[in-house]
């Protein structure tokens, strides 16, 4: 067990709908990072956020947003859904950001949010 | 060409063989990470390495900077040692982790 907790494990909704994917990181950490892994992308980091500020954005789309509350838990808000959106989502925690050149954080990942678009 | 190489794709091997997965990157970066996926789906960080080598129980893992290079060694494989292993690479003086494709490993007894 990570520490890092996802909810929901699995949903599946249609095109054009709007979804919420929840991360609660583990206890103390303060950095939360989001990815996406489908079967023709691979893994692909999202976005991440530190201490409730977004700190790196990497290949997320417009209609994809996410937000770090001051409990740290952080959601990631995907929207017009289209069936390429269907993947494995991914939130991890570190407790370290990069800072000078060096993230010395190791990474825990929860255990994925499999949404399928039908 | 990807940022991220890794090889072999598939690997299979019997119970006991020795096992190597390579990794090789061609962008600056702060450290490196090795990660392992179940086909449940869940992802394991297995190492971070920044420099030389680091060893957990039968697993083993090096990096050499100047080659822009890493390997994961497994020692004895078994069984449960199945998964894919995946090798990221976290972008210097930033957050962002770029994703190998994997490696799929299959041990057989």
């Amino acid at each position: 067990d990570s520490g890092v907790t996802q909810t929901p494990k699995h949903l599946i909704t249609a095109t054009g709908q709007r979804v919420t994917l929840r991360c609660s990181p583990r206890s103390g950490d303060l950095s939360v990072y989001w990815y996406q892994q489908s079967l023709d992308q691979g893994l692909q980091f999202l976005i991440q956020y530190y201490n409730g500020e977004e700190r790196a954005k990497g290949n997320i789309l417009e209609r994809f947003s996410a937000q770090q509350f001051p409990d740290l838990h952080s959601e990631l808000n995907l929207s017009s859904l289209e069936l390429g959106d269907s993947a494995l989502y991914f939130c991890a925690s570190s407790y370290f950001h990069a800072s000078g050149g060096t993230n010395t954080g190791e990474l825990f990942f929860g255990e994925g949010s499999r949404l399928t678009v039908l | 060409k990807n940022e991220v190489e890794q090889s072999p794709q598939n690997l299979t091997a019997q119970e006991g063989e020795f096992i190597t997965i390579n990794c090789s990157y061609s962008v600056g970066i702060s450290a490196l990470h090795w990660l392992q996926q179940h086909p449940g789906g869940g992802i394991v960080s297995l190492f971070m390495l920044s420099s030389g080598k680091k060893k957990h129980g039968r697993l083993i893992a090096t990096i050499n900077i100047q080659e822009k290079h890493s390997s994961l060694h497994i020692t004895a494989s078994h069984p449960r040692d199945s998964a894919v292993y995946i090798c990221a690479v976290l972008l210097y003086n930033t957050d962002k982790l770029i994703f190998g494709t994997g490696t799929r490993l299959q041990v057989f007894p």
